[in-house]
């Protein structure tokens, strides 16, 4: 069964610094895996996937994951944060097939202080 | 164009009533997903729809909860006997539902349940 591990449950960096969030997947094959951002009130949206090939990703808002499968990661990397990033992220595995459901980690609260 | 909505967007009521929630896909997507987002915790599926049908109901918690989409575009979560634990934000998404494909899951923004 697949799984997700984001083991920050809060994480709160100055404006202006650089942002790394953890995420650890279980998957018996090569897995599709995704950053999803929620604001309060809000849907989740999608940030970027991997799929295969190019193992760094890039994706919205200056976002990038970089894919390792010998650590079974998937961190997600911002060089510079504004405060806008300020949210819920939730790194999510699915089966390498189209349609499969999602399976998401319990998410990191990204707090961002001047 | 408009993306997936969700009716209604709070809902309160109290320990064992029935309530019904409502997801409205973006137009043409044959598959549906819901997923329940309880305080602190991620997503977790609960029940997913190519077209009519469903073809993954593996992750409804028990047999008070039940979900259809009945002309393949709309659907509608129901719980009978609603109980506290049920508390949640509920989210639908929607995608194309290709096969073969990778196909992006939209989200909603999300109904949230209230049970006292």
């Amino acid at each position: 069964a697949q799984s997700v591990t984001q083991p920050d449950i809060h994480i709160t960096v100055s404006e202006g610094a650089s942002l790394e969030l953890r995420c650890n997947y279980s998957y018996g094959a090569t897995p599709y895996l995704f950053w999803y951002v929620q604001s309060p009130g809000q849907g989740l949206q999608l940030l970027l996937k991997y799929f295969s090939g190019d193992t760094l990703v890039q994706g919205i808002k200056g976002f990038e994951a970089e894919f390792k499968r010998s650590q079974s990661s998937f961190n997600l990397r911002k060089p510079s944060v504004h405060w806008s990033d300020a949210a819920e992220y939730f790194c999510a595995v699915g089966a390498n097939s189209g349609n499969t459901p999602l399976v998401f980690g319990k998410g990191t609260r990204l707090s961002v202080i001047a | 164009g408009a993306g997936v909505s969700q009716t209604p967007s709070n809902k309160v009521t109290e320990k064992g009533k029935y309530v019904e929630l409502r997801c409205d896909p973006i137009s043409g997507h044959t598959a549906l997903y819901w997923y329940r987002q309880s305080l602190g915790q991620g997503p977790e599926f609960l029940i997913y729809f190519q077209g009519t049908g469903a073809a993954d109901d593996s992750g409804l918690p028990n047999d008070r909860f039940f979900a259809v989409r009945p002309e393949g575009s709309v659907s509608t979560l129901k719980i009978q006997r609603t109980e506290r634990g049920d508390s949640a934000v509920y989210l639908c998404a929607s995608s194309w539902g290709r096969t073969g494909h990778y196909n992006e899951q939209f989200f909603g923004p999300g109904t949230r349940l209230t049970v006292l």
